[in-house]
């Protein structure tokens, strides 16, 4: 069965970088787009990053353009969520989503999702 | 593109119907002829669950009392009896234009 696990989640202070990590299993890792998602607490989900089956288009939301980096190796079913100048309201649970249900060149619909893991940024 | 959804919180006997709105500032029809709206449920302490794609398309394994419809810019998730496992909150999501991909605010459903 389909499942992704999160890892790289911590305390870090403003200002300072983190490196998410998603590692994938159950499904044909190099057929699907992958998006980050995540959630502040006790607020709804808000769209992070995504990227393409082949790894050659990667799509941002407006409030992590040009701070976070998306990317993906197919060889290793892993997908990581390069994270810097970290602010306070970067405070959430990351979670990866697999795409879904269809194939689709252009992230879709986070399908599948891990259980997550937190990000806490203070000082 | 900003998801509107209606009301914000649900209280429903069980065994009775539900129905949340979901109104878009744009039409979430693509060029390709796909309607690029989902529903997903999260329950407390858990994930978000997709649970309809492309506004009327329900995912494997999800309970059929659980339907969507709309079409353009107007929405609705029906859940024709409600269970005590239904409980969560409900998030219309669009990704007609991506980037970015935007979730409504939520709908929250409790049993009375």
């Amino acid at each position: 069965q389909v499942q992704l696990v999160e890892s790289g989640g911590g305390v870090v202070q403003p200002g300072t970088s983190l490196r998410l990590s998603c590692v994938a299993s159950g499904f044909s890792f190099s057929s699907y787009a992958i998006h980050w998602v995540r959630q502040a607490p006790g607020k709804g989900p808000e769209w992070v990053a995504g990227i393409s089956p082949d790894t050659t288009k990667k799509y941002y939301g407006d409030s992590v353009r040009g701070r976070f980096t998306i990317s993906r190796d197919n060889s290793a079913n892993v997908v990581h969520l390069q994270m810097n100048t970290l602010r306070a309201d970067d405070t959430a649970v990351y979670y990866c989503a697999k795409d879904g249900p269809r194939i689709e060149v252009v992230p879709a619909a986070p399908g599948d999702w891990g259980r997550g893991t937190r990000v806490t940024v203070s000082s | 593109i900003v998801l509107t959804q209606s009301p914000h919180t649900l209280s429903v006997s069980p065994g009775q119907p539900a129905a949340i709105s979901c109104k878009s500032s744009q039409s979430l029809l693509h060029r390709d002829k796909k309607t690029y709206l989902y529903w997903y449920l999260q329950r407390p302490g858990q994930p978000p669950q997709l649970l309809i794609y492309e506004a009327s398309n329900r995912i494997s394994g999800v309970p059929d009392r659980f339907s969507g419809s709309g079409s353009g810019t107007d929405f609705t998730l029906r859940i024709s009896r409600v269970e005590a496992e239904d409980v969560g909150i409900y998030y219309c999501m669009q990704s007609v234009q991506v980037p970015p991909i935007t979730f409504g605010q939520g709908t929250r459903l409790e049993i009375k």
